[in-house]
């Protein structure tokens, strides 16, 4: 079974300043999607940003942009010139690309337990 | 076009009673997750269903818990004489199909609180 670890309870940050979320996960497979999502107070789970694994290249959307290291079962999130708005829970989430024997395990998210992100003005 | 739609927001209920939450998917889609929040947790999967099938329900507890999805309405998971530990947030997703590609569109969850 796949695994999703977040070490990092809590992160806080400086208003326009970086900041990067750590995400590593556990899994025997070669082919998968991963996913961070951001829950604010408003509990609405937004997808912040996507990346196949079989895609060398690091995804990146506006100022989020991640660090995804296959070999080390890495994906880190960054948070370039931080705004009070992003300031949230944020999830960082597993799925298989393909399913198992019968497709069961096709469309399950795995997620990680959160971190809070609290950003400072 | 509207979102995931989940009601009731918020749903009280005392020991024992039941609990019925309801989740109508994006237009369009046919394929809808539930997953749980217990507090200070991540979301844990419950089940995974289609039109009028249970795909996989290997996170759903063995008892008191079932869903459905038919044909026409919303999809509802259904809690039956609820205890203290079922509170949580619980969430629904919906995708076009099995070929989605994307991660996929959550509702605003409903918080059940069991009193």
């Amino acid at each position: 079974a796949q695994t999703v670890t977040q070490s990092q309870p809590e992160m806080s940050v400086q208003e326009a300043e970086t900041v990067t979320l750590s995400c590593t996960y556990d899994t025997s497979e070669s082919d998968y999607y991963l996913f961070w999502y951001k829950q604010p107070p408003s509990r609405q789970m937004i997808l912040v940003i996507r990346q196949e694994a079989y895609k060398q290249q690091n995804a990146t959307e506006n100022r989020f942009s991640v660090n995804f290291q296959k070999a080390a079962k890495s994906f880190s999130l960054k948070i370039s010139d931080s705004q009070l708005g992003d300031a949230a829970m944020y999830f960082c989430a597993y799925r298989s690309a393909r399913g198992s024997a019968g497709g069961t395990s096709y469309g399950k998210l795995t997620f990680g337990q959160g971190t809070i992100l609290t950003v400072h003005p | 076009n509207a979102g995931v739609m989940q009601n009731p927001r918020h749903l009280v209920r005392r020991r024992g009673q039941e609990a019925r939450l309801r989740c109508s998917p994006m237009k369009g889609h046919s394929h809808v997750y539930w997953y749980r929040q217990l507090p200070e947790e991540g979301l844990k999967f419950m089940v995974y269903l289609q039109k009028e099938n249970i795909i996989d329900e290997s996170g759903m507890p063995k008892e008191r818990f079932s869903a459905e999805f038919p044909k026409e309405g919303p999809s509802i998971l259904r809690i039956q004489q609820v205890v203290r530990g079922d509170s949580a947030a619980y969430f629904c997703a919906s995708s076009p199909g099995l070929q989605s590609h994307y991660g996929y569109t959550f509702g605003s969850g409903t918080r059940l609180t069991v009193v």
